[in-house]
């Protein structure tokens, strides 16, 4: 059974640029969420992708976008990037279908803007 | 809406010493309620998790109770070690109402240092 795995794991971009994160969920997971963990802060949620939908949406500009491919992987996708958009964004996979399934995180890309 | 509130650290121990974090939520529904771990470089780690009212979550030597009364959800251990050095971070996620609600919100979290 493999895990949750993210790419990159570090990248450098430049203000105003656009940027593509990518996430492998965990095996029979259907369900991706993002969150951007700043530094020092708790993660925040960005987004839910549940069979190639968005399920649901946290406090984030239309800028942050993203998809979920049949095979239940998913991207994440910044445009006009901000300085304040640097930060640590994790994936995690669960199960839908079942009550309260638990998340599983990936290790992470470290997003830094400059 | 939902939050959660923790005991802001850092929190340094030495090895063999009690630990308690505190963490109290904000919801509606019945949430169900996590402990997370980060390791330095690392993602999240869920530590343990509680899905009801009175439910106690263990793991490691760790334990945390659902306090529906009080809602609270403490962190606790008799004897850390160093290896337990990390942020924890307290959780919460909404109830199932026919779709998936999975989002998770989380506290700020509380760096623990613990000393041999």
């Amino acid at each position: 059974e493999t895990g949750v795995t993210q790419s990159p794991t570090h990248l450098i971009k430049t203000r105003g640029q656009q940027v593509t994160l990518r996430c492998s969920s965990q095996s029979g997971h259907n369900t991706v969420s993002w969150y951007q963990q700043a530094l020092g802060q708790g993660p925040q949620f960005i987004f839910q992708y549940y069979r190639e939908e968005e399920n649901g949406r946290g406090n984030f500009p239309p800028r942050f976008s993203g998809l979920q491919f049949p095979n239940y992987s998913s991207e994440l996708n910044v445009n006009a990037l901000e300085l304040d958009d640097s930060a640590l964004y994790l994936c995690a996979s669960s199960l839908t279908g079942q009550r309260n399934t638990e998340a599983f995180f990936g290790q992470g890309t470290r997003l830094t803007v400059v | 809406g939902d939050s959660v509130t923790q005991m802001e650290g850092p929190v340094t121990l030495s090895e063999e010493a009690f630990l308690t974090i505190n963490c109290t939520y904000t919801a509606t529904g019945y949430p169900s309620l996590f402990w997370y771990v980060q390791y330095p470089g690392e993602g999240l780690q869920l530590l343990l998790k509680a899905t009801k009212a009175d439910d106690k979550g263990s793991n490691k030597g760790f334990e945390a109770t659902y306090r529906k009364e009080t809602t609270s959800f403490h962190l606790e251990k008799g004897s850390v070690q160093v290896s337990d050095s990390a942020v924890y971070f307290c959780a919460l996620s909404g109830g199932h109402s026919g779709g998936s609600n999975y989002k998770l919100t989380f506290g700020k979290g509380t760096l623990l240092t613990v000393n041999p």
